[in-house]
C-alpha cells in the first residue's frame, strides 16, 4: 500500500470561503485518488472518485483535480453544512483526515 | 435504493469470536466487490477486508490477515466478517462497503472506490 498524506490536518474558514485540501502519495498513482465527508457520528460519504468526478448527487461547490502524486479537493463556497472531517482513499489506505470547521 | 445494514457487532472479550453480517439491497449484490472498513474511537479510517465479485477472491490488511475472514452468500446477499482471536486494538466501528465498479476491487484491479456505506456497527473488545 502507499501511505498518503493530508494537509492541513484541521482548518477553520468563514463561511463562502474557498477551502482547499491536498493529498500526497509516496508514489504515482494515477488517478486512482478519491475523497470522503464524515459527519459527526455517521459514515463517510463518497463525494470525488477518479481524483475529479463528482459522485451523483454531491453539491457543484465540491471538486477535486490531480493526477499521480499530488491531489486536491476544494470547496468553492463554504456551507455550515460542509462541517466534516475529509479523507482521502487509494486502494487499502486512506489519508488521516482534515477537519473542516465553521468560524 | 442501495441499502446495508450491519449486525453482529457487541462487546467481547479478548481472544474470543465475533461475526460481523451485512445485507445488502437495491442492487445486483452479485456484482460488486464488498468491504469492510473500521474506525476505531477517536481515529481515522483503516481498510480491513475485500471479497470480489467474481470467484470470491479476498484480500486483508495486514493487521487483521491469519485472524478476519470476510466470505459472502449472493442468495442471501450479504457478506459477512468473522473475526477471530479478537484483541483490544480491534474495537472500532465496523462499516460494510460496496465497491462502485464491478470488477474494480483491492486485489483485483486498480481504483477501488467505495461508494456506499452502511451504517456501522461497533466492536468492542474488553474483559
Amino acid at each position: 500500500d502507499i501511505p498518503l498524506t493530508q494537509s492541513p490536518s484541521s482548518l477553520s474558514a468563514s463561511v463562502g470561503d474557498r477551502v482547499t485540501i491536498t493529498c500526497r502519495a509516496s508514489q504515482g498513482i494515477n488517478n486512482y485518488l478519491n475523497w470522503y465527508q464524515q459527519k459527526l457520528g455517521k459514515a463517510p460519504k463518497l463525494l470525488i472518485y477518479d481524483a475529479s468526478n463528482l459522485d451523483a448527487g454531491v453539491p457543484s461547490r465540491f471538486s477535486g483535480g490531480g493526477f499521480g502524486t499530488y491531489f486536491t479537493f476544494t470547496i468553492s463556497s463554504l456551507q455550515p453544512e460542509d462541517v466534516a472531517t475529509y479523507y482521502c482513499q487509494n486502494e487499502g489506505t486512506f489519508g488521516p483526515g482534515t477537519k473542516v470547521v465553521v468560524k | 435504493q442501495v441499502q446495508l445494514v450491519e449486525s453482529g457487532g457487541g462487546v467481547v472479550q479478548p481472544g474470543r469470536s465475533l461475526r460481523l453480517s451485512c445485507a445488502a439491497s437495491g442492487f445486483t449484490f452479485s456484482n460488486h466487490g464488498m468491504d469492510w472498513v473500521r474506525q476505531a474511537p477517536g481515529k481515522g479510517l483503516e481498510w480491513v477486508a475485500v471479497i470480489s465479485s467474481v470467484v470470491s477472491n479476498d484480500y486483508y490488511a495486514d493487521s487483521v490477515k491469519g485472524r478476519f475472514t470476510i466470505s459472502r452468500d449472493n442468495s442471501k446477499n450479504t457478506v459477512y466478517l468473522q473475526m477471530n482471536n479478537l484483541r483490544a486494538e480491534d474495537t472500532a466501528v465496523y462499516y460494510c462497503v460496496r465497491d462502485r465498479v464491478p470488477g474494480r476491487a483491492i486485489g483485483t484491479a486498480p481504483g477501488a472506490v467505495f461508494d456506499y456505506w452502511g451504517q456501522g456497527t461497533l466492536v468492542t473488545v474488553s474483559s
